[in-house]
């Protein structure tokens, strides 16, 4: 399948500064990107889905201005989180599409673990 | 969307075929059942997907019955690396969004 990859794959921050995680498709274009949190033991819970050169569309109860979706390439998505919390500490994941037929499938990034210290 | 419910865990005997299945009785004509599975802290790899005719991929085979509203997919020889959480998820088709339900913890046991 197609490649998706996160950076970073880890990271520890400070409580109160912002983080970026970026996420690119390797070898295709990725007109939509999606972000999700998972917490421990919990499902994936879908944030955001971006599409290249537009605004991102946030899920009800996800901060707009907390987080930060920025997809201004056809390879290239990121996530900040700003001004950090130690609740914010989580597994955070993209995915990339690269068509719009219903028969296109999602690729996944292998993840970031945010820690808020 | 359509939601999907899925037993929350099974075990398989390494070497045997796990069927997992998962409902989806409000599912629309135009939704696709995409099967994808999350091993311990990484992203969710793709398995399979359909929408109306039974797919097979050197992964996986995916059911789907004829009412379309429930699905089981089939992984032939199941081997320890198979030991994972399998999502069942009915893709909105205007959005293209995948929303996760809890999924199948899948167990295989030598």
């Amino acid at each position: 399948g197609a490649v998706v990859s996160q950076h970073p794959s880890w990271v520890i921050c400070k409580s109160g500064t912002s983080v970026k995680i970026e996420c690119r498709s390797l070898d295709f274009q990725a007109t939509t990107m999606f972000w999700y949190r998972q917490f421990p033991k919990q499902s994936l819970m879908l944030m955001a889905t971006s599409n290249e050169g537009s605004k991102a569309t946030y899920e009800q109860g996800v901060e707009k201005d907390k987080f930060l979706i920025n997809h201004a390439s056809l390879t290239l998505s990121t996530l900040t989180v700003t001004s950090a919390h130690p609740e914010d500490s989580s597994f955070y994941i993209c995915s990339a599409r690269g068509g719009w037929e219903g028969n296109t499938e999602a690729f996944f990034g292998q993840g970031t673990r945010l820690t808020v210290v | 969307d359509a939601k999907t419910t899925q037993p929350p865990s099974m075990d398989c005997a390494e070497g045997r075929a796990a069927n997992l299945p998962c409902n989806h009785s409000t599912i629309s004509g135009n939704e696709y059942v995409y099967w994808y599975r999350q091993i311990h802290s990484q992203g969710p790899q793709y398995i399979i997907h359909g929408l109306k005719n039974n797919e097979t991929n050197e992964m996986a085979s995916l059911i789907i019955t004829e009412d379309r509203k429930s699905s089981t997919l089939i992984l032939p020889h199941a081997t320890l690396r198979d030991t994972a959480v399998y999502y069942c998820i009915v893709r909105a088709s205007n959005t293209g969004k995948l929303i996760f339900g809890q999924g199948t913890t899948l167990q295989v046991k030598p």
